[in-house]
């Protein structure tokens, strides 16, 4: 079975510019969560989707937005890029909500210039 | 902010047990912990979890103290591919998702 896919693996993007990233979930798996982790950092929480709907939100600017599509594919988009939005996006997956087991994927390395 | 405390790094010899400990001392009774890893530039990956009984799995054993205040995860014959960082993290059910700390940076030694 595939895990969970991500899509770029690499992007470099110049300030101001939006960004989409795009994630596949493992077969099954209904929940999505989105990360962000500065390098040196652990990861930070950006958002979660379950059945389409967002369920949880991190401390994120209204910049960044996110959806769950019918077949629970996900999009991450980011608007008017900063140097600071550089990271390496991580999007995870887990079969239902309120479960922490996530399996994640290997994800997308933005960089801002 | 993270609800877990750990050893910023450690070493381990190959083939040795590794014992990664993590301390939670405001979880509460039905609040469980995970474990990840991280190996360079990849995703993080599950490993365990526990709520209060003692857990093993292919990868790993998680063991947890009686009073549920402190963890130790083992992993019973180390070899070089399990050099990563390690994180112990308390999930907050509120919003969903795991707030990560800094982990602990083990590291495997020939």
């Amino acid at each position: 079975d595939a895990g969970v896919t991500q899509s770029p693996t690499h992007l470099i993007k110049t300030r101001g510019q939006h960004v989409t990233l795009r994630c596949s979930p493992i077969s099954g798996h209904k929940s999505v969560s989105w990360y962000q982790q500065v390098l040196g950092q652990g990861p930070q929480f950006i958002f979660q989707y379950y059945e389409k709907e967002e369920r949880g939100r991190g401390n994120f600017p209204d910049r960044f937005s996110a959806r769950q599509f019918p077949n629970y594919s996900s999009e991450l988009n980011v608007n008017a890029l900063l140097l600071g939005d550089s990271a390496l996006y991580l999007c995870a997956s887990s079969l239902v909500i309120g479960t922490y087991g996530y399996t994640f994927g290997s994800g997308t390395r933005l960089t801002v210039v | 902010d993270a609800k877990t405390t750990q050893p910023p790094s450690m070493d381990c010899a190959e083939g040795r047990a590794a014992n990664l400990p993590c301390n939670h001392s405001t979880i509460s009774g039905n609040e469980y912990v995970y474990w990840y890893r991280q190996i360079h530039s990849q995703g993080p990956q599950y490993i365990i979890h526990g709520l209060k009984n003692n857990e093993t799995n292919e990868m790993a054993s998680l063991i947890i103290t009686e009073d549920r205040k402190s963890s130790t995860l083992i992993l019973p014959h180390a070899t070089l591919r399990d050099t990563a960082v390690y994180y112990c993290i308390v999930p907050m059910d509120s919003n969903y998702q795991l707030i990560w700390g800094a982990g602990t940076k083990l590291i495997i030694k020939p």
